[in-house]
Formats: C-alpha cells, structure tokens, sequence
C-alpha cells in the first residue's frame, strides 16, 4: 500500500486567501485523523471521522476551519479565511479498528506544511 | 481530560548508550499506546504498539513496555546508533483518538 498520501507538501499563501489541504487515507481504513503540528502546542487532534461521518471535531480552532470526507479515499481541510497564525504542519492519519478494539494503530502522512505570510 | 507528559524534552547520547524514554498520562482508562518516531521535516512513522491487555512490545533493538495502573511507558532503545537520532513520541489512545506527548529530541553522537 502506498500510505497516507497528503497534497500538497508545502503551502505558501498570504492572509486571507483560501487553503485546501487534501488526504487520501489508507485503502480499508475507516478512521480518519486531521493533526496540526506547531513547536508551541506540539501535535493536535482537529478532527475525526469514521466511515466518512465526522465523528469529533472539538479540535477545530475555528469556524475558519471546516473538513470533509466525501468518500472512504479522500477528505480535505479547508481554511477560509487563512491568517498568519494558521502557519503549521497539518498531519493527516488513518487507522483501522478490527473487532472490541476501540482505537486501531495509527498511520501518519508526511504532513502539508502551511505558511501564511 | 488526558494529559501525556514526556521526559526528557532533550537527550544528547554518545554512540553504543543504552537508554530509556520516558511516558506518562494521567487516564489510566486507555485502550493502546503507540510509539512513534518523527524525522526533521517528516511525517510520524511507527515504532511499536502496545494493547492495554500487553506489558510490552519488541522489535528489533526496541523495547516498549506499559503500565497502565501507574500511567507510565518507557521506550528502551539498546545499543544506540547515529540513526536513531530523531524525535520520539508517545500518544496513547482513548476511545478512537489518541493524544500525542510533546515528544523527546534524540541525539545520539558518533
């Protein structure tokens, strides 16, 4: 299998532009994670679904932020307006949970690193 | 609300060391552990998971190990190579998300 594939790699934008982050999740998989990464706040979960429904998205900064899974192979972050604080590596995962176990081992992408200027 | 600490934030060893990363959360209540290594400018790879049924994992030179009723795991990493240098996390899992520790920076000096 491929892996967590995440597009794009880097993001250079100037504040107030829209940004859309995408994933396609590992074939099978029916947990998908949204992660932000910054050297201040370490890893944070912004979001979660499960068979495509979002399931969690207590993590989200704001209503600038929105995500969706339209089918089981992909979902996007989008962020509108961005701001320079937006700046940071967004990580996307999958897992898959087999059976009584509540969480599956999780699998990382190699991340969007954003720059809002 | 789960809070996962690691320490050291830093560790500078001389090639060949033994030595021992550090976990603790403070939800006893959890599923699994996960320990993952993160390379400068890289996505998180995998390293070992742990059940909550488990006390430990190995592979290769890598030793996870669980204790659930004092909320610790330790990662131990023997004979340590230039390679490992990189940033190790450990995030364990409650139901269906996990949350991350802020991780410890390795260096391992030739």
């Amino acid at each position: 299998d491929a892996g967590v594939i995440q597009s794009p790699r880097h993001e250079v934008t100037e504040m107030g532009q829209e940004v859309t982050l995408r994933c396609k999740p590992i074939s099978g998989h029916d947990y998908l994670f949204w992660y932000r990464q910054t050297m201040m706040r370490g890893l944070e979960l912004l979001i979660y679904f499960n068979n495509n429904v979002p399931i969690d998205d207590s993590g989200m900064p704001e209503d600038r932020f929105s995500a969706k899974m339209p089918n089981a192979s992909f979902s996007t972050l989008k962020i509108q307006p961005s701001e320079p604080r937006d700046s940071a590596v967004y990580f996307c995962a999958s897992s898959f949970v087999e059976g009584l176990d509540r969480t599956g081992e999780l699998f990382f992408g190699e991340g969007s690193r954003l720059t809002v200027l | 609300k789960q809070e996962v600490t690691q320490i050291p934030a830093a560790l500078s060893v001389p090639e060949g060391e033994n030595l021992v990363l550090n976990c603790s959360f403070t939800d006893s209540a959890i599923y699994n552990l996960q320990w993952f290594r993160q390379d400068p400018g890289k996505g998180l790879t995998s390293l070992l998971l742990i059940q909550s049924s488990q006390r430990e994992q190995t592979s290769g030179r890598l030793n996870a190990s669980l204790d659930k009723s004092s909320g610790r795991s330790t990662l131990y990493i023997a004979a340590s190579q230039p390679g490992d240098s990189a940033t190790y996390l450990c995030a364990v899992a409650g139901t269906y998300k996990y949350i991350f520790g802020t991780g410890t920076r390795l260096k391992v000096l030739a």
